[in-house]
């Protein structure tokens, strides 16, 4: 099955600076691969997703870039807030429906 | 239009004991996915369904079970209930397969 690795797994970060947050996938027939953001109490909110005709999706301050032929994609958050700070998890699927969890990473944005 | 939703929120149950959880989808929705998450597996597939059928589930024990009905509402059983299934459940639903998946808030199960 898929395999999806996530680093780092914390990340610590001055308000203002840039995040980024990279994922591998081990399944080349992956296609999907969605960004979720995770505050405390709370489920998965997908923030941002790409699919694989596309090299790369912003939406404000995110942006996602895929690299099929290395497989890999990574999360690029700018001009970080206090209320980025959450757990990130990205995930790779081929029919969208089952999808595969990195471990996550831990933002802390300082103010 | 109101998002996923999961009841209860929070469940205390016993070794041996099993349990139900319940998934409204979005409206509209017809696919329902159930996840699991820990802190040491992360979040893992367990099943989902579409118009009532179950069309793939993920590597648990077959204790693990759900079924979704006609209005694509969706629950999840959990039988001879261990320790290891403290967990908080997701439900995430999607218009279809080829669509984005939303999550709710999930049950956090306590077995004692």
């Amino acid at each position: 099955g898929e395999n999806v690795e996530q680093h780092p797994s914390t990340l610590s970060v001055q308000e203002g600076d840039s995040a980024v947050i990279k994922c591998t996938y081990s399944d080349s027939a992956s296609n999907y691969f969605p960004w979720y953001k995770q505050e405390l109490g709370k489920g998965p909110q997908l923030i941002i997703d790409i699919r694989s005709n596309v090299g790369e999706k912003k939406d404000q301050r995110i942006a996602v870039t895929l690299n099929k032929t290395a497989k890999h994609f990574s999360l690029h958050i700018t001009e970080t807030q206090p209320e980025d700070s959450a757990v990130y998890f990205c995930a790779a699927s081929f029919d969208d429906y089952k999808l595969s969890f990195g471990a996550g990473t831990t933002v802390t944005v300082r103010a | 239009k109101a998002g996923v939703t999961q009841t209860p929120r929070y469940l205390i149950k016993t070794r041996g004991q099993q349990v139900t959880l319940s998934c409204s989808p979005i409206s509209g929705h017809r696919s329902v996915s159930w996840y699991q998450q820990t802190p040491g597996q992360g979040l893992q597939f367990l099943f989902e369904y579409f118009s009532e059928t179950q069309r793939n589930k993920g590597n648990f024990p077959g204790r693990f079970s759900g079924r979704q009905f006609s209005n694509s509402r969706s629950e999840m059983n959990v039988s001879t209930l261990e320790l290891g299934d403290s967990a908080l459940y997701l439900c995430a639903s999607s218009l279809d397969r080829q669509e984005t998946q939303y999550f709710g808030p999930g049950t956090r199960l306590l077995v004692l």
